[in-house]
This record gives structure tokens, C-alpha cells and sequence, in this order.
């Protein structure tokens, strides 16, 4: 079964400051990878999706962007953070079928 | 955007007593997922129903899917401690030319307590 990494689980940054979060998969090979982002009490949002090395599409305009550098390697950046950046980052990649995701653990971003 | 609405946002109950949660959805889909959320935790993915299918069943869970309404429920019976957790339904669109890249549209969600 696929294992989705993620790190750091948690982060504090200051308003302005870069920012990157890591996912790596294992367990599956040429994965569609997700970013989401959920709100404190909310559902999730979808970022970025990728169906592909160097393949990005985004869903909403945003402070971020994501790259995919290597295929099971997926990474959220911003150059600046902005308050409205804090939240629950959550990455997934897609089981066979697009029948269910896979979900990692998370990183808790506060922008301070 | 989100396109799903859960109701009730929030549900307390007794275990062994039985929990339902509702969700609407605004688009046509090609099927339709219930996922849990333990707090602060990743997602579990816990069932999926086709558009085409009306009830689906797995274990203590109970799904349907009604078209018609664009909505579906999601029933647990016989409620346990451990069943404590954000439930989330979530829809793959009917994309153009049937490609939508498995992207979820996620619920706001239902905060379910289980008191022992």
C-alpha cells in the first residue's frame, strides 16, 4: 500500500519569510499527487495537482506554488508568507482508479 | 471551491446509539467518498459510492447516494468511543471528456462525539 511522508509536522514562521514543505510517497510509482489546505473547523481545499514530474496545475490563485522535482517527490513553497497562509497542509496521491486518496500526516503551518 | 455541504456541522451522541450525516453537492459526479479525520490527523478514506449505485454497505457503515437531490448520507451504527472524528464526504466530477484527475471537492464536514 502507498505511505505518504510529510515534513516538518509542524512549523511557526513570521509573516514574510519562505516557505517549503516536503511530501514523498512510497509504495506506487508515476502517482497523481495533491496539495490541500484546510482552515481550522473546515474542509479541504485543493492547491495543486500533479499528474507528472515538472507537471503543475494549480486551483486557486495564491501566495504558493508547488514543483515536482523527482516523481514521488511533490513541494509546497512560498517566498513570502502571509498571515492567511496558516493552516493544515495536507498531501495525497491518488489510488488506482482515482477510487480513493492517500493521505500523509500533515504539517500545521502558523504565520505569525 | 467546496461544493459540499454536510449537515449537521456537529453531532453528539451516546455510543451504541447510531449516527447519520448528510451531504449535498452542487455538480454532476462520478462518484462519491466518505472520509474520516481524526483530530489533527491525515485522512482516512473509509467508502466510496458510484453514481450509478443507490446504498452501499461496509461493516458498521452504512452509504447512499441519491442523484436526484445530489446528496448522499452516511450512517454508523451502533456508535463506538473510537468513532470520535471529523467525517468528510467528497466528490470526483464528471470532468470533461471523463478526465478529472481524481480530484476531490471536500464538505465542510461533521464533527461527531461519542460519548462512552
Amino acid at each position: 500500500s502507498q505511505t505518504i511522508h510529510q515534513w516538518p509536522a509542524t512549523l511557526v514562521q513570521p509573516v514574510g519569510s519562505p516557505l517549503s514543505l516536503e511530501c514523498t510517497v512510497e509504495g506506487t510509482s508515476n502517482p497523481n499527487l495533491y496539495w490541500y489546505r484546510q482552515a481550522a473547523g473546515r474542509g479541504l481545499q485543493l492547491l495543486f495537482y500533479s499528474v507528472g514530474i515538472g507537471q503543475i496545475s494549480s486551483e486557486v490563485p495564491q501566495n504558493l506554488s508547488a514543483s515536482r522535482p523527482q516523481d514521488r517527490q511533490f513541494i509546497l513553497s512560498s517566498k513570502k508568507l502571509l498571515l492567511s497562509d496558516s493552516g493544515f497542509y495536507l498531501c495525497a496521491t491518488a489510488g488506482a482508479g482515482y477510487n480513493e486518496q492517500f493521505f500523509g500526516p500533515g504539517t500545521r503551518l502558523t504565520v505569525l | 471551491s467546496q461544493q459540499g455541504e454536510e449537515d449537521p456541522q456537529a453531532l453528539s451522541i451516546q455510543e451504541g446509539e447510531n449516527a447519520t450525516m448528510n451531504c449535498s453537492y452542487k455538480t454532476s459526479i462520478n462518484n462519491l467518498q466518505w472520509y474520516r479525520q481524526n483530530s489533527g490527523r491525515g485522512l482516512v478514506h473509509l467508502i466510496l459510492i458510484r453514481s450509478n449505485e443507490r446504498e452501499k454497505h461496509s461493516g458498521r457503515l452504512r452509504v447512499t447516494l441519491d442523484t436526484s437531490k445530489k446528496s448522499s448520507s452516511l450512517l454508523i451504527t451502533a456508535s463506538r468511543a473510537a468513532d470520535t472524528a471529523s467525517y468528510f464526504c467528497a466528490t470526483v466530477p464528471q470532468g470533461a471528456g471523463g478526465t478529472s484527475y481524481g480530484k476531490l471537492t471536500f464538505g465542510q464536514g461533521t464533527i461527531l462525539t461519542v460519548h462512552p
